[in-house]
């Protein structure tokens, strides 16, 4: 089966620029996932979708990170404006009952 | 609260001998445990993981993990390390009040030598 699809795989912008990051999951995997991952660290969780209704986004920076999830299937990340601090891998991972969660590739964005 | 912890930052091992990569883990009732492998610019790879039953789970690539409650540990074993196994390494929890998100330790690189 194919894996959760992530693009694209890098990106480099300037800071105060926009950037958005798009995952496709495993085809009938409800939940979705974005984690950020720091360097060095592991990932920590950003937002959580059941379907398309984003039931934890308590760790996302509301002032100027956004998600979406349209129709329930893929799902955009968008940072406006991005800053320094904002450079990381962000991945994406849905999840079915039996293993858990899938991850993808994840997209490194560094800010300069 | 919950948390994961993996003391070490890095272990070296030779190809060929037994490798452990240890995590402890601090959580109020029955913890859901995993390990996942990261290579470079790859995504997480699932290895294993702990919900209930036999202490000692068996996951993909020869590897295995050891459940103790008592010392609330979950520590990645392998009886014979290949050098690629090499790559970073996370233990995680799944968080009891929230299904699915999954809170992760720091990671810990391994790196076997021929």
């Amino acid at each position: 089966e194919a894996g959760v699809v992530q693009s694209p795989r890098y990106k480099i912008i300037e800071k105060k620029q926009p950037v958005a990051f798009w995952c496709n999951p495993i085809s009938g995997h409800n939940t979705l996932y974005w984690y950020r991952q720091n360097l060095g660290q592991g990932p920590e969780l950003l937002i959580r979708y059941e379907n398309e209704e984003a039931v934890d986004d308590s760790q996302l920076p509301k002032d100027r990170f956004s998600a979406e999830r349209l129709k329930g299937v893929d799902s955009t990340l968008k940072i406006q404006p991005a800053e320094l601090g904002d450079s990381a891998v962000y991945l994406c991972a849905s999840s079915d009952l039996e293993r858990g969660q899938y991850f993808g590739p994840g997209t490194r964005l560094t800010v300069l | 609260a919950q948390s994961v912890a993996q003391p070490e930052d890095q272990v070296n091992v030779a190809e060929g001998n037994p490798l452990t990569v240890k995590c402890t883990y601090s959580v109020s009732g029955n913890p859901y445990l995993f390990w996942y492998v990261q290579y470079p610019n790859r995504g997480l790879q699932f290895l294993l993981k702990y919900i209930t039953g036999d202490n000692l789970v068996k996951g993909s690539y020869g590897f295995e993990a050891e459940f103790n409650k008592s010392q609330t540990s979950f520590h990645l074993k392998k009886p014979s390390a290949l050098v690629s196994d090499s790559a970073l390494y996370f233990c995680a929890l799944r968080d009891v009040s929230n299904t699915g998100k999954l809170i992760f330790g720091q990671g810990t690189t391994l790196q076997v030598k021929p």
